[in-house]
C-alpha cells in the first residue's frame, strides 16, 4: 500500500482565497483524521470520521473550516476564505485499531 | 477528558548514551497508549503501543516504554542512542471508543556525536 496520500504538498495561497486539501486514506481504515501542526500550538485534532461519519469537530477552528468524507477512499478539509494565521502544516491519517494512526506526509499551507 | 503531558520540550544526549522521555498521562479509565516519532518534513510514524497486559513494551528501532499505572506514567526509553534518533517525539494517549487520539506537546531529540 502506498500509505496516506495527501495532496498538494505544498499550498501558497493570498488571504481571501479559497483552499482545499485532499487526501486518500489507507484501504480498509475506517477513521480518518485531519490534524493542524504549528509551532504555537503543536499538534491539533480538527475532525475525525468514522465509516465516513463526523464523529467529533470540535477542533474545527472556526466556520471557515469544512471537511468532508464522501466515501472511503477520499476526504477533503476545505478554508474559506483563507487567513494568514491558518499557515501551517496540515496532516491526515487513517486507523483500522484505536490510536493507531498511519499519517500522510503533510500539506505545508502558506496564506500570505 | 484524556490529556497527555510531556514537560521536557527539548533533550540533548551524546550518541551512545541512554534516553529517557517522560510522558504523564489523564484519562479515567485504562487508556491506550502510543508513542510517535516525527523526522522533519515527515509525518508521524508509531513506535509502539500500550494496550493492556504486559507493562513493558517494545517498539521499532529498538524503543521501548514501560506503563505504570501508579505514576500515570508511559515513558520512552532506549539504551543507547543513535544519531538518527533525533527527531521529536509525541506522547498519545487514545479513548479506545472512537479512536480519537490526543497527542502531547512533543519533546524534541537532538544527539551530538
Amino acid at each position: 500500500d502506498a500509505g496516506v496520500i495527501q495532496s498538494p504538498r505544498h499550498e501558497v495561497t493570498e488571504m481571501g482565497q479559497e483552499v482545499t486539501l485532499r487526501c486518500k486514506p489507507i484501504s480498509g481504515h475506517n477513521s480518518l483524521f485531519w490534524y493542524r501542526q504549528t509551532m504555537m500550538r503543536g499538534l491539533e485534532l480538527l475532525i475525525y470520521f468514522n465509516n465516513n461519519v463526523p464523529i467529533d469537530d470540535s477542533g474545527m477552528p472556526e466556520d471557515r473550516f469544512s471537511a468532508k468524507m464522501p466515501n472511503a477512499s477520499f476526504s477533503t478539509l476545505k478554508i474559506q476564505p483563507s487567513e494568514p494565521r491558518d499557515s501551517a502544516v496540515y496532516f491526515c491519517a487513517s486507523s483500522l485499531a484505536p490510536g493507531e494512526a498511519f499519517f500522510g506526509q503533510g500539506t505545508r499551507l502558506t496564506v500570505v | 477528558a484524556q490529556s497527555v503531558t510531556q514537560p521536557d520540550i527539548h533533550i540533548t544526549v551524546s550518541e551512545g548514551a541512554s534516553l529517557e522521555l517522560r510522558c504523564n498521562y489523564s484519562y479515567g479509565a485504562t487508556p491506550y497508549l502510543f508513542w510517535y516519532v516525527q523526522s522533519p518534513g515527515q509525518g508521524l510514524q508509531l513506535l509502539l503501543k500500550y494496550f493492556s497486559g504486559d507493562t513493558l513494551v517494545q517498539g521499532i528501532k529498538g524503543f521501548e516504554a514501560e506503563f505504570k499505572r501508579s505514576q500515570s506514567s508511559f515513558n520512552l526509553r532506549k539504551p543507547s542512542v543513535h544519531w538518527s534518533d533525533a527527531a521529536e517525539y509525541f506522547c498519545a494517549v487514545c479513548s479506545g471508543g472512537y479512536q480519537k487520539v490526543t497527542f502531547g506537546t512533543g519533546t524534541k531529540l537532538q544527539v551530538i556525536p
